[in-house]
Parts: structure tokens; sequence; C-alpha cells
């Protein structure tokens, strides 16, 4: 099965744009993805769902701020124009028939 | 917009079985895939299984021997037990919804945080 690797810390300023991966394993470099985001205490909330070929899908009521590319075996989630409550832990999931798999998460610091 | 809300005991003791009704409001529960992800304090998450709203199901292999996930049309809930628990079972636990096996998750409940101690 699939194996998702994501650092577990970035930080970026304040206005700025952050870009964060979430690497597939080998041998599943083509597969989709799902990028969530969990602000601190609450529960997670669905991001967008993102393609080998870098195509994506936001969920409802997403602010352009967030997008999604791929290279290879990468999935990025970029944000731009942080903004404080974007300060958060980001997961990536994918799948394949029978299970689900998540990323171990990056902490993500506004600065 | 579909609502889910995750209910069921807040401690469980070590040994017993943890039970959690997931109630989905807003939305049929026919037509999707249901499923339970759980979080330990402090750390990442975890897929636990999925149901599809006909009954077919796949578990986690690493807790496949402990659960059973199911569902009930009639009242638009579906429902997970977890048997033999201990304190490694100690976590908030999401009910959330995909819509086919090509598809991530898209909707998630709050989270109820279950306790497994004496």
């Amino acid at each position: 099965q699939p194996v998702l690797t994501q650092s577990s810390s970035a930080s970026a300023s304040l206005g700025s744009s952050v870009k964060l991966t979430c690497t597939l394993s080998s041998g599943h470099s083509g597969y989709i993805i799902a990028w969530h985001q969990q602000q601190p205490g609450k529960a997670p909330r669905y991001l967008m769902k993102l393609e080998g070929s870098g195509s994506y899908n936001k969920g409802s009521g997403l602010p352009d701020r967030f997008s999604g590319s791929s290279s290879g075996a990468d999935r990025y989630l970029t944000i731009s124009n942080l903004q404080s409550e974007d300060e958060a832990d980001y997961y990536c999931e994918t799948w394949d028939s029978n299970t689900r798999v998540f990323g171990g998460g990056t902490k993500l610091t506004v600065l | 917009q579909v609502q889910l809300q995750e209910s069921g005991p807040g401690l469980v003791k070590p040994s017993e079985t943890l039970s959690l009704t997931c109630t989905v409001s807003g939305d049929s529960i026919g037509g999707y895939y249901w499923t339970w992800i759980r979080q330990p304090p402090g750390k990442g998450l975890e897929w636990i299984g999925h149901i599809y709203y006909t009954g077919t199901t796949n578990y986690n292999p690493s807790l496949k021997s402990r659960v059973t996930i199911s569902v009930d049309t009639s009242k638009n809930h579906f429902s997970l037990k977890l048997s033999s628990v201990t304190a490694a079972d100690t976590a908030v636990y999401y009910c959330a919804r995909f819509y086919t096996l090509i598809d991530g998750i898209d909707s998630w409940g709050q989270g109820t945080l279950v306790t497994v101690s004496s």
C-alpha cells in the first residue's frame, strides 16, 4: 500500500506564501491525494483533491489563496497571502481500493 | 450540506468494547462510503475502516481483528465497535464520508474523545 511522507513542520510570515509537500512512496507516484487542514482543537477540514497531473478540485468555500500542484511523486499545497487562521496542521490522504492512508502531517506556523 | 455527528460513551474500561454511532443529516447515507478515523492525543490521523451504504466493509489490517463497522440506512447512521480496548485506543474518533473509492474524504464529523481507563 502507499506511504505518504510530510515534513513535520513549516513556517512562513503573515502575508507571504508557503508550499507544503506530500511525497508518495516508490511505485505510487501516480496516485491521487487529498489535502486536509486541522486548526487547533478542531476537526479536520477537506481542502482539495489533487491528481498527479496537477489538476485539483477544491472544497466548497475554500479561498483562492489555496492551490495545488504536482511533480512526479510530490504533491504540493500552496497557500498565498498567509493569514493567522492558516496556522494549522495539514494532512495529505491517499487510498487504494481497500485502504486509506494519511501522511504524518505538517504543522504550519504563521510568524 | 451534509453534517456528521459522533455519539457514544466518552469513557470505556480496558478490555471492554468501544461503541460509537455517527448520525448523518442533510443528505442520505445512500450512495456514499462512510469511514472512521481516529487521532490519539497529540498525534496524527489513523484510518480505522470504511463501509459502503450497501454494507461492504474494509478495515485497517492492524485493527481488523477487533473492528466492526455497520450501517443502518433506515436511521441514516453508521456505527463502530472496537473490542478489547487498551489505553492505546484512547483517541478522538472522527466519522467522515467519501463519494467513491477514487475520492478523498470530503466531509468530517466534529469528533468525540474516547478515553480508555479503569
